[in-house]
């Protein structure tokens, strides 16, 4: 199974700032099969970003995603209100499906 | 506009039994596999089971495997968990989520059902 750790836990940020979310594999994600994904309290989560890098429709562009292998990043680039929230990191390209534990993004 | 309502959670005892349903709408539903996720109060997301479009590939995560049984029906666009021997960890949030048609993992997600495992 391939554990997916995040980092920080808790990033505390002000609106307009960028913000950088860590998730490291214990093994290389198959096919760059990575997501990203955002959760609101009392909400599902939102698909983000899909095969590392892919935005999903209707996400705004300053979201990307980055990386390969083992390490990956979350950018979010002029933080706004609605994008404080928690995320999580997803591997699909090995069985079974894992997520990383979630990084909480604060307002400073 | 694609729609997953999941129905079913509530409260029961430990060893008891619960059975999910996910009514779709919105999309071809039988071109689909279908996913549960499952959130514990305050804890993050993790996989179940996973059910392909004509249900001949079926996965599990290793701790649910022979306690939960995924199924579905393409004619009712549904889709269903039938969890049995419940325990107390099993208490979470049960979604329900679709692989995307062009996106290779989940891009809509039900609002979710809770399950409490209490005596």
């Amino acid at each position: 199974e391939i554990v997916l750790t995040q980092s920080p836990g808790t990033l505390s940020l002000s609106p307009g700032e960028r913000a950088t979310l860590s998730c490291r594999a214990s093994q290389s994600v198959s096919r760059s099969y990575l997501a990203w994904y955002q959760q609101k309290p009392g909400q599902p989560p939102r698909l983000l970003i899909y095969d590392v890098s892919s935005r999903a429709t209707g996400v705004p562009d300053r979201f990307s995603g980055s990386g390969s292998a083992t390490d990956f990043t979350l950018t979010i680039s002029g933080l706004e209100a609605e994008d404080f929230a928690v995320y999580y990191c997803q591997q699909y390209g090995s069985a079974p499906i894992t997520f990383g534990q979630g990084t909480r993004l604060d307002i400073k | 506009e694609v729609q997953l309502v999941e129905s079913g959670g509530g409260l029961v005892k430990p060893g008891g039994s619960l059975r999910l349903s996910c009514a779709a709408s919105g999309f071809t539903f039988s071109s689909c596999s279908m996913t549960w996720v499952r959130q514990a109060p305050g804890k993050g997301l993790e996989w179940i089971s996973s059910i392909s479009g004509n249900s001949n590939s079926i996965y599990y995560a290793d701790s649910m495997k022979g306690r939960f049984t995924i199924s579905r029906d393409n004619a009712k666009n549904s889709l269903y968990l039938q969890m049995n021997s419940l325990r107390a960890e099993d208490t979470a949030i049960y979604y329900c989520t679709r692989r995307g048609i062009t996106v290779p993992t989940y891009d809509y997600w039900g609002q979710g059902t809770l399950v409490t495992v209490s005596s």
